[in-house]
């Protein structure tokens, strides 16, 4: 069965600092592995994607994860927070062949000016 | 390009009452997923749709059913509402019937009184 924990419920930053939100995975198979991010009463969109190339993976707006495999984790990270980042983070898993996303609980951002 | 539509935004039903939730695709997409969002919760995956046949289903009573049209748009129905069924109902598309590359809506926000 496939499965994520997302470490931190909520992550508080200031501006320009980094930011760390730690997920660890559960699979049976290879999984595929996503980043989404939520803001307030809008729908999800898709950071970044793994699926069994490079480990290291680069997403939109600065953000980029690494999968290790040893460590069955894909934390997600930036060099520099900006106010526009604040918002609720999901680690996300697939195993090949499955149809559903299986989310975690969610990370939220908060970025302090 | 337009992406996910899903209609209505809002929603207000009273306990005992049937809801159809509707979901248009990107344009080519031809399978469809809906999740539901509890409040502060990560969604949770109701169904998956893909050239018009169930390929999955999670575990959500027989009240929730759905099914997909010709032009791949698709509808999500619930029965006997109850209060726990409030929640936002997330629309996914995708190209193919994997999880791989999941476009979201901005989702239907359901409040049962």
């Amino acid at each position: 069965a496939q499965s994520v924990t997302q470490l931190d419920s909520h992550v508080s930053v200031s501006e320009g600092t980094p930011v760390l939100l730690r997920c660890n995975y559960s699979s049976s198979y290879s999984p595929s592995l996503f980043w989404y991010v939520q803001h307030p009463n809008k729908g999800l969109q898709l950071l970044l994607k793994y699926t069994s190339a490079a480990t290291l993976v680069k997403g939109i707006n600065g953000f980029e994860a690494e999968f290790k495999k040893s460590e069955t984790s894909f934390h997600l990270t930036k060099p520099s927070a900006h106010m526009s980042d604040a918002a609720e983070y999901f680690c996300v898993v697939s195993e090949a062949g499955r149809r559903a996303l299986t989310f975690g609980s969610g990370t939220r951002l908060q970025v302090q000016p | 390009d337009a992406g996910v539509t899903q209609s209505p935004t809002h929603l207000i039903k009273t306990r005992g009452q049937q809801v159809t939730l509707r979901c248009s695709p990107i344009s080519g997409h031809k399978s469809v997923s809906w999740y539901q969002q509890v409040l502060g919760q990560g969604p949770q995956f109701i169904f998956q749709y893909y050239e018009k046949e169930e390929r999955g289903r999670g575990n959500f009573p027989d009240r929730f059913s759905a099914r997909q049209f010709p032009n791949y748009s698709s509808e999500l129905n619930v029965n006997a509402l109850l209060l726990g069924d409030s929640a936002l109902y997330l629309c996914a598309s995708s190209f193919q019937g994997s999880s791989y590359e999941q476009y979201f809506g901005p989702g239907t926000r359901l409040t049962v009184t």
